[in-house]
């Protein structure tokens, strides 16, 4: 069990409210990645880490902020909420003994009224 | 742009047949392929990967892997109602940053 939590696992919020996602690792994983998955598009990029304070957008980052002050924590952070951030929202660790080996966190369901 | 495309589906096939999964990238520069399996309601979880051209096998399922025609394939063998799931073919190079297919949906009826 490669040990990646993700909290809430659901909240229900309404429109222009902030939230906070938070995925916490157990094993000092250096990568670490937030996506969103709606039904027809698959697996989109929100942002990744690649270490402590070190971040980058990803192919839908706007909306979206991210904060990584220590190894363990990855933050997402949608700092007024809409209805389009309604999502499952996945967290995904680097693992395996090769580049862009993923293992994921239980997701997080957000619904914004 | 790095694409992967998949059919959608939902491919259906009977208890005890072969299911054929596909998938295409865009990046030449790929280097390692994934596919994933995600049930509803679930996260994805990693079933193969393949890094070189030919066959991988692992149990029930074998990893196909096309370089020059920029093809990945899945096959499942003896296909049980288990596997009905969504399968998601990956593709990734030196950046640490996978590109995600959407996904085909498998459905395995007794």
């Amino acid at each position: 069990d490669a040990g990646i939590t993700q909290s809430p696992r659901h909240k229900v919020t309404e429109t222009g409210t902030p939230v906070t996602l938070r995925c916490h690792q157990t094993e000092n994983h250096r990568y670490m990645y937030w996506y969103r998955q709606d039904p027809g598009h698959g697996l989109r990029l929100i942002h990744y880490s690649y270490g402590v304070k070190d971040t980058d957008k990803g192919e839908v980052s706007d909306g979206y902020s991210v904060s990584r002050s220590k190894t363990e924590d990855f933050l997402l952070t949608l700092e007024s909420a809409t209805s389009s951030q309604t999502s499952v929202y996945f967290c995904a660790i680097q693992t395996g003994s090769g580049a862009n080996v993923l293992t994921f966190g239980a997701g997080s369901r957000l619904t914004v009224l | 742009q790095k694409e992967v495309e998949q059919n959608s589906g939902p491919l259906s096939v009977p208890e005890g047949a072969i299911a054929s999964l596909n998938c295409t990238y865009s990046d030449r520069g790929s280097q390692s392929f994934f596919w994933y399996r995600q049930y509803s309601g679930k996260s994805p979880e990693l079933i193969m990967s393949i890094y070189s051209n030919g066959d991988k096998e692992d149990g029930r399922f074998t990893a196909q892997l096309n370089k020059a025609s920029q093809y990945v394939s899945l096959l499942i063998r003896d296909s049980q109602p288990s596997d009905s799931a969504t399968y998601l073919c990956a593709a990734g190079g030196g950046s640490y940053i996978p590109t995600f297919g959407r996904g085909t949906s498998l459905i395995v009826h007794p």
